[in-house]
């Protein structure tokens, strides 16, 4: 099974939807949960991190983890077309080592729609 | 503001050709790392380098190798490129001083070899 697996989409919405995007992930040891959005012909920039369980809120955008099942969910309110981009989950591995690596998902493209 | 720059944004060269892919950061950061992002395979780890002139195997290091002479550098070579090769490269550094590991990333490099 693979550290980190996250459905690649491609996901397509109508401006004002709310986006949900995940990842599952195979280690319960993993604290720190990241995702990063990429533009299309740009490098990957962090978009928000969150710690251990619970969620996060930054604007539009919430960040979920549920520890017990090992998921994690970045949700997207009002989504507008300037949130298409790939969304990519990231995980920092906690042990040992060289723990400035990250884990990345896939990636999951959304297209959101005038 | 944080930089990452790469050396160029397109790339074509032919099968057989030394390739120099070229790293810079500003923001003295001692792990640097290598990626290439295929469509359906995400990113993936081809080296990473914590220190200058240390370096140490990613995922897919076959047919790479880097060179990192000062700590603001890190370059990637294809010491014979084949046509497999073709993909986004992308760079990236972090500190490795928070626990959640930001990486930064540039703005990659489309490498064609034909």
């Amino acid at each position: 099974q693979k550290e980190v697996e996250q459905d690649p989409g491609p996901l397509s919405v109508p401006e004002g939807a709310i986006v949900s995007l995940n990842c599952t992930y195979s280690n319960s040891a993993f604290q720190y949960f990241m995702w990063y959005r990429q533009y299309s012909r740009k490098g990957p920039e962090l978009l928000m991190y969150t710690y251990s369980s619970g969620n996060k809120e930054d604007g539009r955008f919430t960040a979920q983890v549920d520890k017990s099942s090992k998921y994690i969910s970045l949700f997207i309110r009002d989504s507008q077309p300037s949130d298409s981009a790939t969304y990519l989950c990231a995980i920092p591995p906690n042990s040992g080592g060289s723990n400035y690596k990250l884990t990345f998902g896939k990636g999951t493209l959304l297209t959101v729609n005038p | 503001d944080v930089k990452v720059t790469q050396s160029s944004r397109y790339l074509v060269k032919r099968t057989g050709e030394k390739v120099f892919l070229e790293c810079v950061q500003d923001m003295d950061h001692e792990n640097m790392f290598w990626y290439r992002q295929d469509p359906g395979l995400g990113l993936r780890l081809i080296y990473f380098s914590y220190d200058v002139k240390m370096k140490e195997k990613g995922d897919i290091p076959e047919g790479y190798s880097v060179s990192r002479e000062k700590k603001e550098r890190f370059s990637l070579i294809l010491e014979s490129a084949s046509t497999n090769q073709t993909s986004m490269y992308l760079c990236a550094s972090t500190s490795g001083g928070l626990a959640y590991n930001e990486q930064f990333f540039g703005p990659g490099t489309r490498l064609t070899v034909l």
